[in-house]
């Protein structure tokens, strides 16, 4: 089977860096996906990447390295509003989608 | 409305009944999928619907019955449930599945709790 591995919970301080690890081992890899959601809501994309490298986008980036099976996400100048739980996906060889268990992010002001 | 919306956004069931959750999404996607969230474990894919025909069932349960009369509607019925099977189910669309597909669009998911 697919294994994403995230840590669980992260804290950080308002207008700080955090940065989330995710590790996976898939059969066969066609891109990865973050998603935020915050309490009570849908989770909403907020990157992807297949290729590596670093992708920005305003305030977060997520990088990715294929031959070590780990991306980041980074999110800087933290808000109270980043305060969600932070999800890695990976889509496998047969372009299934495969979701690791979550990191849930508070920002303390 | 745009987006995927899904309906009710919490319920309550004895495990005797029989329910239904619901989807609808007005994005024009032709694929669409229910997954179940539980506390602190990963998104769990159970069915995928591509152009109305089912192409995915994840090993599910039979008294989860899924059903999607057209691409913008998409049903859950629940029969004989267990107390385990309490969790966020959510409800997502995309443009397509396969080697064309792209960014999954969710609904805000149906809170169910068994009794």
């Amino acid at each position: 089977g697919q294994n994403i591995d995230q840590p669980t919970e992260m804290t950080a301080t308002e207008g700080a860096i955090v940065q989330i690890n995710c590790t996976y081992q898939t059969s066969g890899f066609n891109g990865l996906f973050w998603y935020q959601q915050h309490a009570g809501e849908a989770p909403t994309f907020l990157s992807y990447n297949v290729l590596d490298g670093l992708e920005e986008k305003g305030r977060f980036s997520s990088f990715l390295s294929r031959s070590k099976g780990y991306s980041y996400l980074l999110l800087k100048e933290l808000q109270m509003k980043d305060s969600a739980s932070y999800l890695c996906a990976v889509r496998d060889g047969d372009y299934k989608l495969s979701f690791g268990a979550g990191t849930t992010v508070t920002v303390r002001a | 409305e745009t987006g995927v919306t899904q309906t009710p956004r919490h319920l309550v069931m004895g495990m005797t009944n029989k329910k239904s959750l619901k989807c609808e999404q007005h994005l024009g996607h032709n694929a669409m999928y229910w997954y179940k969230q539980s506390a602190k474990k990963p998104l769990e894919l159970m069915f995928v619907y591509n152009f109305k025909e089912q192409t995915e069932n994840n090993s599910v349960p039979s008294r989860f019955s899924p059903e999607c009369p057209n691409s913008s509607h998409l049903f859950l019925h629940l029969h004989t449930l267990q107390p385990e099977d309490s969790a966020l189910y959510l409800c997502a669309s995309s443009s397509s599945t396969g080697a064309g597909a792209n960014v999954l669009t969710f609904g805000a998911g149906s809170r169910l709790t068994v009794l």
